[in-house]
């Protein structure tokens, strides 16, 4: 079956452009979460929805990340006047339900920013 | 606060040797542990995961993995490596008692030699 995707695959901005990035999670999953991978590093934890419930947003590294997922399924990460340091991989995960389900992880955004 | 901690961010085995990748962990609670490959230019992919009870975890393509607490280590091993196994591998924990949001440590790079 259709696992977790993401668009777009790679993302070029200009320092100071507005970003958005679109998960589309498994089917059915009632979790979804948002993780920064920097160039070397593990993947870090930015935010966690159950359906439509931001529940967790404790890992989003400034008031310009913003994420969304207004229907409980689709979810979109968006990026105010990004910044160099923005640049990463962002990974979206699903699970179909909550607390320590296994998560399945899209293949991720590569957004740089110059 | 939860921290994971993987021992050699480059590992190189022969073909047919031992893969021995170390992951320790810091957890004020028993908590969930996972281990994670990433092919390049694809999301993470579930190896295996511990929850609770047998302390040895066996998953998918021959990895194995045990939990000891008293060393709070979660190593993962394989008795043969093949090729095939040249990958990132990812230590994650996630506490018990959150929203699954998973802490991940920073990662193994398995260089299999012919």
């Amino acid at each position: 079956g259709a696992g977790v995707s993401q668009s777009p695959r790679y993302k070029v901005a200009k320092r100071g452009q507005d970003v958005a990035l679109r998960c589309d999670p498994i089917s059915g999953h009632v979790s979804l979460f948002w993780y920064q991978q920097a160039l070397g590093q593990g993947p870090e934890f930015l935010t966690y929805f159950q359906n439509e419930a931001q529940l967790d947003k404790s890992g989003l590294p400034s008031d310009r990340f913003f994420a969304e997922r207004p229907e409980g399924s689709v979810s979109t990460l968006k990026i105010q006047r990004t910044q160099q340091e923005d640049s990463a991989v962002y990974l979206c995960a699903s699970s179909y339900g909550t607390f320590q389900e296994t998560q399945y992880f899209g293949p991720g955004t590569r957004l740089l920013v110059l | 606060a939860q921290s994971v901690t993987q021992l050699g961010s480059h590992v190189s085995v022969s073909e047919g040797a031992l893969v021995l990748l170390r992951c320790n962990y810091s957890s004020s609670v028993p908590p969930y542990l996972f281990w994670y490959v990433q092919y390049p230019n694809q999301g993470l992919q579930l190896l295996l995961k511990y929850t609770t009870g047998a302390t040895l975890v066996k998953g998918i393509n021959g990895f194995e993995a045990e939990f000891k607490k008293s060393e709070t280590s979660f190593h993962l091993t394989k008795p043969s490596a093949h090729m095939s196994d040249a990958a990132e591998y990812f230590c994650a924990v996630s506490p018990s008692s959150n929203t699954g949001k998973l802490i991940f440590g920073q990662g193994t790079t398995l260089q299999v030699k012919p």
